[in-house]
């Protein structure tokens, strides 16, 4: 079974470049999640999406970070202009969700993808 | 909101020492409890997690967790470590009061010597 793919694996920018992450869930999964991993802050969640729909972006540290979900399979993380604290790697997680209300014994496990080291210079 | 504590950020052991890595949080409610590892390189896997039921968790590669849940702790254990359980170990919390969207702690990196 495929996992969580993310592209790139590593990229190295400038300072004012603009960084695209991608990332495609697990098939089925409904939740996609965005974290960020730095030595200083551990791993942050930057924003979730439910069904496609942005649910939490409230862990996005500035305007310069973007998010989308056009479709089930598919998610960008966009940084535009890049500076040099936003080196990190960037990962993304897939989930199913939750049914009536409750969670099914299944969930609430996140499945990672390689994540994305982001270089900026 | 939830919160995690983990206690130890870096812990060293030689190979066949126990191991026991503290983790805490924070919530009143319905709690799902997860460990995460991620070795060098590599990105993060479940390595076991709670919902209900026993509060002695198993895991993969022999690593048990015990929720007690009057203590709001959640700790990892494995009574041999080998050379290749060096890793980063995560605690993640998913409460109820937060749509199950699991929080981490800081991590707790571990380094076995063989």
């Amino acid at each position: 079974d495929a996992g969580v793919i993310q592209s790139p694996r590593h990229e190295v920018t400038e300072m004012g470049q603009e960084v695209t992450l991608r990332c495609k869930p697990i098939s089925g999964h409904d939740y996609l999640f965005w974290y960020r991993q730095t030595m200083m802050r551990g791993l942050e969640l930057l924003i979730y999406f439910n069904n496609n729909v942005p649910i939490d972006d409230s862990g996005m540290p500035e305007d310069r970070f973007s998010a989308k979900m056009p479709n089930a399979s598919f998610s960008t993380l966009k940084i535009q202009p890049s500076e040099p604290r936003d080196s990190a790697v960037y990962f993304c997680a897939s989930r199913n969700g939750l049914a009536g209300g409750y969670p099914r014994p299944n969930t609430g496990e996140l499945f990672f993808g390689e994540g994305s080291r982001l270089t900026v210079l | 909101a939830q919160s995690v504590s983990q206690h130890n950020h870096h812990v060293i052991l030689s190979e066949a020492a126990s191991l026991e890595l503290g983790c805490n949080y924070s919530y009143g409610g319905t709690v799902n409890l997860f460990w995460y590892v991620q070795y060098p390189g590599q990105h993060l896997q479940l390595l076991l997690k709670y919902f209900s039921g026993d509060p002695l968790v198993k895991g993969i590669k022999g690593f048990e967790a015990e929720f007690i849940k009057s203590k709001f702790s959640f700790n990892l254990r494995k009574p041999s470590v080998q050379w290749s359980d060096t890793a980063e170990y995560f605690c993640a919390v998913a409460a109820s009061g937060g749509s199950y969207i699991p929080t981490f702690g800081r991590g707790t990196s571990l380094i076995v010597h063989p």
